[in-house]
């Protein structure tokens, strides 16, 4: 099962882009990178997901190397609310189960 | 909205008592998971479900059962619960190959 890797925590000031790195160097060709945020007491929420073409949506955008082996979430203009963590997954091949990993605590500041 | 609802959003139970985690999606998803959360351990998959009766383990089953009789309930069960079961609990379902839904999750204290 390929398994992610990211560092424990990351700062951004307010207004600027904040870039998070994954990387998951033993994905398989048929897996997706998944990410979700979990602001703090709540649920996780889903970001984005792609397999290898860069993909953007309101919230954020993915960056997925040509090799697969690593992606960047990017979120374009970071507000205090995207103090969270967040989670880089890969789905496991033919199931449905995500494995999380401890995640990226980003923290905004103002 | 779609929406993944868990019953209790705090619960306090004692050592050895018999507790039950409630979790309803009103989304059709076939599958339903149930996860952990403790500090510095990430979430880890308690037990999973890919449709009605059915259920598989996860990666700490121990301690826990699953129940799921509807396709829309899936119930996490402690047989007797300790201290160390004391976390938060998050249920998640899902349609194949889509992303996740959580819920709100359930901080369990077991004293």
């Amino acid at each position: 099962d390929a398994k992610t890797t990211q560092p424990p925590s990351m700062d951004c000031a307010e207004g600027r882009a904040a870039n998070l790195p994954c990387n998951h160097s033993t994905i398989s060709g048929n897996e997706y990178v998944y990410w979700y945020r979990q602001i703090h007491s709540q649920g996780p929420q889903y970001i984005i997901h792609g397999l290898k073409n860069n993909e953007t949506n309101e919230m954020a955008s993915l960056i997925i190397t040509e090799d697969r082996k690593s992606s960047t979430l990017i979120l374009p203009h970071a507000t205090l609310r995207d103090t969270a963590v967040y989670y880089c997954i890969v789905r496991v091949a033919r199931s449905d189960q995500f494995y999380f990993g401890t995640g990226t605590s980003l923290t905004v500041i103002p | 909205d779609v929406k993944v609802t868990q019953s209790s959003r705090y619960l306090v139970k004692r050592t050895g008592e018999k507790v039950f985690l409630e979790c309803v999606q009103d989304m059709d998803h076939e599958n339903m998971f149930w996860y952990r959360q403790d500090p510095g351990l990430g979430l880890r998959l308690i037990y999973f479900s890919y449709d009605v009766k059915m259920k598989e383990k996860g990666d700490i089953p121990e301690g826990y059962s699953v129940s799921r009789e509807k396709k829309e309930r899936f119930s996490l069960i402690l047989e007797s619960a300790s201290t160390n079961q004391t976390s938060m609990y998050l249920c998640a379902s899902s349609l194949w190959n889509y992303g996740y839904t959580f819920g709100s999750g359930t901080r369990l204290t077991v004293v």
